[in-house]
């Protein structure tokens, strides 16, 4: 099952925008990951959040974290064509181990 | 680092058939995981090993599958007697044990299966 629910589904902007995607998530989290993905391919880390970490910055991304109302967003700042993929966030949780739980992801699309 | 890797990148079987896929991990990271991928969905946790323990299970995986990590280092992934809902991306990832057990996944692009 799915722990996270992204939004929106999909995203479509333009070039040198800022595009902005969110992740609800339902139990306690020890962190909270965002991953990249193209198509057809495998995931890749982006950006990795503690609970007790508000906020996150990684060159063009930015990741805020509320754990009071169990959701996190990702900025990426004035988006590239080659930032078209879906971004997935993941949640590590609170006594659930070691493995990664996913959300449904968000497909990006940045047109030139 | 070469990258996690997967073989093979694709596989058609007919359902009935067994199938097993192989991932190469990172060679110093001893966390090996397994996730399955459909369209339109985030990978789905199967199972993970720290070095050959296979320390934890998804309810997800049928008795028909299993997974195994010889000597700690590559794995295998097994599918008996596949059916068309095992179609699907799976994943392989590896990470090393970090600081509070915090480690991102690096993950290999996957084996794409499809029964027919």
């Amino acid at each position: 099952s799915q722990q996270g629910e992204e939004d929106p589904q999909a995203l479509s902007i333009q070039e040198g925008e800022n595009a902005t995607m969110n992740c609800s998530y339902k139990t306690s989290i020890n962190n909270l990951q965002w991953y990249r993905q193209n198509s057809g391919r495998g995931l890749v880390h982006l950006i990795l959040i503690r609970s007790n970490e508000r906020e996150k910055h990684s060159g063009r991304l930015r990741v805020t974290l509320d754990t009071s109302k169990k959701s996190s967003s990702l900025l990426i700042t004035a988006s590239r064509a080659a930032d078209t993929a879906s971004y997935f966030c993941a949640t590590t949780l609170t006594g659930g181990g070691n493995k990664l739980t996913f959300g449904t992801g968000t497909q990006l699309k940045v047109e030139l | 680092d070469t990258g996690v890797s997967q073989d093979p990148r694709h596989k058609i079987t007919k359902r009935g058939q067994n199938v097993t896929f192989r991932c190469d991990p990172i060679s110093e990271h001893n966390r090996l995981y397994w996730y399955r991928q459909t369209l339109g969905q985030g990978p789905e946790f199967l199972t993970y090993f720290q070095n050959e323990a296979q320390l934890e299970k998804s309810r997800l995986l049928s008795d028909r599958f299993s997974a195994e990590r010889p000597k700690g280092s590559f794995s295998t992934l097994e599918i008996q007697r596949t059916e068309q809902g095992d179609s699907a991306m799976y994943l392989c990832a590896s990470s090393i044990r970090g600081g509070q057990g915090v480690s991102p996944l690096h993950f290999g692009n996957g084996t794409r299966l499809t029964v027919t």
